[in-house]
């Protein structure tokens, strides 16, 4: 079984475009999660999907951020109009059921830097 | 809220010494606490978790936590460092999202 995939691995944008990052959780995996890792936060973080629930928006930093996953599978993180701080690792991590008790496991992030 | 802290930004050990990496969480409730290392350039892979039982537990490349009630901490522990550890370990707790210590830098010496 392949792991959580990423992809890109970087992208570099300039600032005010807009930017999607893709995310492949483990198969059978019902629960997908996105987080930032940056120099001055740390890790944390943004989103939730879990199964066919309404997805847990509540560490997204800004409305410029939404995601959505499709089929219950790939999700799409996708920032608008970037700004310079959103320059960070975006990582996606899936786990079996979402309990908090589950193990996650993490893809090898995208890298993303807003000249 | 449920939160970790590591208190150290980073541990020196020679290659061959015992490693301790410290956590200490605050939690209402049941901890269910973990420990993830990230290699350069990697994402973070799983080394083990407390979910309940036994105080003392085993992971992945000979890594093992102790869990302490009475101190609130998850100590990570390895008896015999490897330069091959050189990493950036975190701590975290679960609360269906995971919130992260925010990291020590392991460096093992030759």
């Amino acid at each position: 079984g392949a792991g959580v995939s990423q992809s890109p691995s970087n992208k570099v944008t300039e600032k005010g475009k807009d930017v999607e990052l893709r995310c492949d959780p483990i198969s059978g995996h019902t629960a997908l999660y996105w987080y930032r890792q940056s120099l001055g936060q740390g890790l944390e973080f943004l989103i939730y999907f879990q199964g066919n629930s309404a997805p847990d928006k509540s560490g997204l930093p800004s409305d410029r951020f939404s995601a959505e996953r499709t089929g219950g599978s790939v999700s799409t993180l996708t920032i608008q109009r970037t700004q310079q701080e959103d320059s960070a690792v975006y990582l996606c991590a899936s786990s079996f059921s979402g309990l908090d008790t589950d193990t996650q496991y993490f893809g090898p992030g995208t890298r993303l830097t807003v000249l | 809220a449920q939160s970790v802290a590591q208190p150290e930004d980073q541990v020196n050990v020679a290659e061959g010494n015992p490693l301790t990496v410290k956590c200490t969480y605050s939690v209402s409730g049941n901890p269910y606490l973990f420990w993830y290392v990230q290699y350069p350039n990697r994402g973070l892979q799983f080394l083990l978790k407390y979910i309940t039982g036994d105080n003392l537990v085993k992971g992945s490349y000979g890594f093992e936590a102790e869990f302490n009630k009475s101190q609130t901490s998850f100590h990570l522990k390895k008896p015999s460092a490897l330069v091959s550890d050189s990493a950036l370990y975190f701590c975290a707790v679960d609360d269906y999202k995971l919130s992260f210590g925010a990291g020590t830098t392991v460096t093992v010496r030759a």
